[in-house]
């Protein structure tokens, strides 16, 4: 089945840029996601790219997709202490047959210092 | 936004105890799902559905079960509760039949279940 895998932890400071990495098995994914995870809370969307770009750039997320090599990253400028959460990566192949039925990773804790 | 709310937020309940999760959506979403978070493993399905009594396995079906008599009910049933079943649940809804960012999966705040 697909996979899809993340380092599990992050540390930087703040207003440095951070990097946070997935890689991925399934060459039919569509769709790849950036889900944020707060504390206590549920998943929210953060940005996604769809298969067919190699770049996209949102205020200060920019993800970079090598479809070749199945990477993903997602780097955030200037970090803040707003930033520290769980980041997971999703994907979504192209035809499910089940809605959004998403594969995530295993998310990566960005922490961030002062 | 009311959006999607899960009861309990917290559980603790007994090894073979029967346990309900509860899940609500108000925006009339096709498609809802139920997914464990684990350390070291992210999140993983359980099960989804299509629509009412349309449900279907995900990765990790076995020990619960669902039922979607209603669009905006799902329910996720532990039959016999296993300390393995110890985690934290999410419910989710997306009102698409393929990937669109414009309807992203939206979760609710999620169960956090302890099996003793």
């Amino acid at each position: 089945g697909e996979d899809v895998e993340q380092s599990l932890f992050l540390s930087v400071r703040e207003g440095d840029s951070s990097v946070i990495n997935c890689t991925y098995t399934d060459s039919s994914s569509t769709y790849l996601y950036w889900y944020k995870q707060e504390p206590g809370a549920g998943l929210q969307l953060l940005t996604y790219i769809f298969s067919n770009m190699d770049m996209k750039q949102d205020q200060r997320l920019t993800v970079l997709l090598n479809k070749k090599d199945k990477h993903l990253s997602l780097r955030i400028a200037d970090t803040q202490t707003g930033d520290s959460a769980i980041y997971f990566c999703a994907e979504s192949p192209h035809f499910t047959g089940g809605g959004n039925k998403l594969t995530f990773g295993t998310g990566t804790q960005l922490k961030v210092e002062l | 936004d009311a959006g999607i709310t899960q009861s309990p937020r917290y559980k603790i309940t007994e090894t073979g105890r029967q346990v309900t999760l509860m899940c609500h959506q108000t925006w009339s979403h096709s498609y809802m799902f139920w997914y464990r978070q684990d350390l070291g493993h992210g999140l993983r399905l359980i099960y989804y559905s299509a629509a009412a009594d349309i449900t279907d396995k995900g990765e990790v079906p076995d020990g619960y079960v669902v039922s979607r008599s209603k669009t905006e009910n799902f329910p996720l049933t532990l039959e016999s509760a296993t300390r393995s079943q110890t985690s934290v649940y999410f419910c989710a809804s997306s009102d698409v039949y393929l990937s669109s960012y414009n309807s992203p999966l939206h979760f609710g705040n999620g169960t956090r279940l302890t099996v003793t």
